[in-house]
């Protein structure tokens, strides 16, 4: 069965600095990966997505990924962070055992970006 | 601009007073989803139409009902309405491809008195 985990509940980053939202999945076969961001009391946005290619995804707003398959990993990551990327950040896999496009969510991680 | 829209944005009914939440979508996909969010979780998806074959997930509850009258259009039904209910329903819509994006709506969050 397919699996993503996002080891960390919160994340605090000084405005400026350079930001990581870890990922790691667990698929059998070539994964599927998704990042989506979600502000207060609205629907999930979708930043960009892994399915086969350069293992450096770049997304909205300047967010980038990298998709490591040694590692299983698909941490995202930014630059210089922004007051206004403070949200809740899920990474989804793919579940291949459906037949329609279905996906699995992390458990999402909340990013904080104080000024 | 393409995109997926709820209505209402929030809703508040009655301990077991039914109520209907609307999706519709100017995407043209095939794949329409509607999740349940609470407190900042994940979302948890309660069913999906592939066209319109109705996929009901394992534990989504009787009370919960789907209607899909035209590809642009879902709803969602509950019932009878628990307290536990209260949440966020969020709608996303997908091609039918499995490396296609699912789109979200913007939600309805139900309140339950």
């Amino acid at each position: 069965a397919q699996s993503v985990a996002q080891p960390e509940d919160q994340v605090n980053v000084a405005e400026g600095n350079p930001l990581t939202v870890k990922c790691t999945y667990s698929v059998s076969g070539n994964p599927y990966l998704f990042w989506y961001v979600q502000y207060p009391n609205r629907g999930l946005q979708f930043l960009l997505k892994y399915i086969t290619g350069d293992n450096l995804v770049k997304g909205s707003y300047g967010f980038e990924a990298e998709f490591n398959k040694s590692q299983t990993s698909f941490h995202l990551k930014k630059p210089s962070a922004l007051v206004s990327d403070s949200a809740l950040y899920f990474c989804a896999v793919r579940d291949k055992d459906s037949s329609a496009s279905k996906i699995i969510f992390g458990s999402g991680t909340r990013l904080s970006i104080r000024p | 601009d393409a995109m997926v829209i709820q209505n209402p944005r929030y809703q508040v009914t009655q301990f077991g007073k039914p109520v209907t939440l609307s999706c519709s979508q100017t995407l043209n996909h095939n794949v329409m989803y509607w999740y349940q969010q609470k407190s900042s979780q994940a979302p948890k998806l309660l069913f999906h139409y592939y066209d319109k074959d109705f996929n009901n997930e394992a534990d989504t509850p009787d009370n919960f009902q789907s209607r899909r009258p035209n590809t642009s259009f879902c709803f969602l039904d509950i019932r009878s309405p628990g307290l536990g209910d209260a949440a966020m329903y969020l709608c996303a819509t997908s091609g039918r491809g499995n490396t296609d994006t699912q789109y979200f709506g913007p939600g309805t969050r139900l309140t339950v008195l």
